[in-house]
């Protein structure tokens, strides 16, 4: 078992559309969570964080982690055609452990 | 202030030859990670630098190698190219050791072994 999944998609939404993109992961040890945004041929961007459960909200992002179910959710409100890209969930057990990442989910939002 | 620049952008390498790939992390960022990323997967943990030394290895073998230098940049060096090297090879840096809430990525190297 892998030690993060996320459904790479593609994943193809209308302008203004709320978008929800989700990963699982097998190991209840890990207390990071991270979102990273992936343009083409650039390097992730760190998007937001949480640690352990709960929600963070970043202006039309927000962060979900549900531990008891090892779930984990960005959600994207009011969706642009600039949030077209790769996003990767990643996790991490300490804040100075490796990143685990996600295999990514390619989201295109057609204007 | 510059981000973290990596060089070259691009190169196209022979199997059995030898790579050497360069980072130079955001002024003031004292650590540098490097991750290997395969076409349609995520990013994969290498090695992790701190103060010159290593601070972590991921699950990949002695193939590839790296170091960190006084001023903190770094190099990735990878012998004996096999095909399945061929990858965007990323480098982050971040001020501390700590990884995740101050990682900065430079827009890779794009290696492809033919």
């Amino acid at each position: 078992q892998k030690e993060v999944e996320q459904d790479p998609g593609p994943l193809s939404v209308p302008e203004g559309a709320i978008v929800s993109l989700n990963c699982t992961y097998s190991n209840s040890a890990f207390q990071y969570f991270m979102w990273y945004r992936q343009y083409s041929r650039k390097g992730p961007e760190l998007l937001m964080y949480t640690y352990s459960s709960g929600n963070k909200e970043d202006g039309r992002f927000t962060a979900q982690v549900d531990k008891s179910s090892k779930y984990i959710s960005l959600f994207i409100r009011d969706s642009q055609p600039s949030d077209s890209a790769t996003y990767l969930c990643a996790i991490s057990k300490t804040s100075y452990d490796k990143v685990i990442f996600g295999p990514g989910t390619s989201l295109s939002v057609i204007p | 202030d510059a981000g973290v620049t990596q060089s070259p952008t691009h190169l196209i390498k022979t199997r059995g030859q030898h790579v050497t790939l360069r980072c130079s992390p955001i002024s003031g960022h004292k650590s540098v990670s490097w991750y290997q990323q395969v076409l349609g997967q995520g990013p994969q943990f290498i090695f992790q630098y701190y103060e010159k030394e290593e601070r972590g290895r991921g699950n990949f073998p002695d193939r590839f190698s790296a170091r960190q230098f006084p001023n903190y940049s770094s190099e990735l060096n990878v012998n004996a190219l096999l095909l399945g090297d061929s990858a965007l090879y990323l480098c982050a840096s971040s001020r501390e050791a700590r990884s995740i809430t101050e990682a900065f990525f430079g827009q890779g190297t794009r290696l492809t072994v033919v």
